[in-house]
């Protein structure tokens, strides 16, 4: 079955960085956009970023845009997200999503999500 | 941006009832909307695509209208465990935008 998991997160000073890594499994990943999409303490679901499924067009949501850079493995099934100049804005679970395929409209809805992984900037 | 306006933001009700949650965006977006659901500590669950196509295994209770700038999901006879917070999402432009959520409370 369709296996997301997420890994990286953790407590970090403002202005620092952290990689979270997304595993997936139970699916041939280079034939999926993958998604990263966060969730603030009790806040609703903010979309954060994708890339292709070759890697070659990467989308980002403005409050992010210049401190993010997604990018993905298809040979180890992987999907990063690297975060920098982080602020407490930022703090949220992060979820990797993969969607229902590489072309639109498929690769815009998050079909399967993770579990999360939780990013906390506090000084 | 494409604003996505959900009302109401929470509503009370009984097991058996039908529920019916409201999703306005901002501009025209064609049948470009999905619906998801979402229960405490848990990942979102894709219900609705493309408006109105049900996910495959979601229960049939679940259904959705609507397109251009107003969206309905309706969940008939609701059940024990469709007490959750729901999510519309526009797929028409990026950046992609979600509405603010919708609470179905046990009454």
């Amino acid at each position: 079955q369709v296996q997301l998991v997420e890994s990286g997160g953790g407590v970090v000073q403002p202005g620092g960085s952290l990689r979270l890594s997304c595993v997936a499994s139970g699916f041939t990943f280079r034939s999926y956009v993958i998604h990263w999409v966060r969730q603030a303490p009790g806040k609703g679901l903010e979309w954060v970023a994708l890339t292709s499924c070759d890697g070659s067009e990467k989308y980002y949501a403005d409050p992010v845009q210049g401190r993010v850079t997604i990018s993905r493995d298809n040979t180890k099934s992987t999907q990063y997200l690297q975060l920098n100049s982080l602020i407490h804005e930022d703090t949220a679970i992060y979820f990797c999503a993969r969607a229902m395929g590489c072309n639109y409209p498929q690769s815009r809805y998050f079909a399967y999500w993770g579990q999360g992984t939780l990013v906390t900037v506090s000084s | 941006d494409i604003q996505m306006t959900q009302s109401p933001s929470s509503v009370s009700a009984s097991v058996g009832d039908r529920v019916t949650i409201t999703c306005r965006a901002s501009q025209g977006i064609n049948n470009w909307l999905a619906w998801y659901q979402q229960k405490p500590g848990k990942a979102p669950k894709f219900l609705i695509y493309e408006a109105s196509t049900l996910q495959s295994g979601v229960p049939s209770r679940f259904s959705g209208s609507g397109s251009g700038t107003d969206f309905t999901l309706t969940i008939n006879s609701l059940q024990p465990e469709d007490f959750a917070t729901y999510y519309c999402q526009q797929t028409n432009t990026f950046p992609l935008t979600f509405g603010g959520g919708t609470t179905v409370e046990i009454k």
